[in-house]
């Protein structure tokens, strides 16, 4: 089964530092571009980045919302890709999620993580 | 950043009706336009890629038109399960943005 699943969220205080983590399983990972889409309360969904395979050298996107403050990365070893979250204000509490960027369909997002929620707030 | 405009934003139906969203893009995106429904709670999940592809086990009553600046979302006999969220996306440049969302609920 194509799953993923996301880890790491939690409450942090304005200024502070997150990591989540998303786990791929049931696909080649490696052969994929991933993204992260978040969803604040009550709200639509914004996109928040992507991160390139390894044949287009892990390059990194991301929205102006979040530039300088998150990155983005991966371990395929892992089957893993990660938001780092520095410098959180209390608009980016939302659910995170990351989804699979699947190239045959046009770059739709294709396959979605169950989500996971980052409160800030002091 | 291209723009994406859905409307209506919130659409009364009722079980057996046929409606149509609308999603328009600030610039053309040729056939680089999915569709999504996320219901409460739920993770979005896709319904229609490059505009017009049903993704496989997408009930046929769901179906897409449109190319550059252009989409609509058509589904045709409502059931009660289908009143959610519809977000249309842009794939054609990032950042891929979504459209504000279409809330259809039950009249």
């Amino acid at each position: 089964e194509v799953q993923l699943v996301e880890s790491g969220g939690g409450l942090v205080q304005p200024g502070g530092s997150l990591r989540l983590s998303c786990v791929a399983s049931g696909f080649t990972f490696s052969d994929h571009y991933m993204d992260w889409v978040r969803q604040a309360p009550g709200k639509g969904l914004e996109w928040t980045g992507r991160i390139r395979n390894k044949l287009n050298s892990y390059t990194t996107e991301y929205a102006a919302s979040v530039k300088g403050r998150f990155t983005i990365s991966r371990d395929d070893s892992q089957n893993s890709v990660y938001l780092q979250m520095n410098s959180l204000k209390t608009e980016d509490t939302a659910i995170y999620y990351c989804a699979r960027f699947y190239i045959p369909w046009g770059g739709s997002l294709d396959v979605w993580g169950q989500g996971t929620t980052v409160i800030v707030s002091s | 950043d291209i723009q994406m405009t859905q409307s209506p934003s919130s659409l009364s139906a009722s079980v057996g009706d046929r409606v149509t969203i609308t999603c328009r893009a600030s610039q053309g995106i040729s056939t680089y336009l999915n569709w999504y429904q996320q219901k409460p709670g739920k993770v979005p999940n896709l319904l229609i890629y490059g505009a017009s592809s049903l993704r496989s086990g997408v009930p046929s009553r769901f179906s897409g038109s449109g190319s550059g600046t252009d989409f609509t979302l058509t589904i045709t006999s409502l059931q009660p399960e289908d009143f959610a969220v519809y977000y249309c996306q842009q794939s054609y440049r990032t950042p891929p943005g979504f459209g504000q969302g279409t809330r259809l609920e039950i009249k």
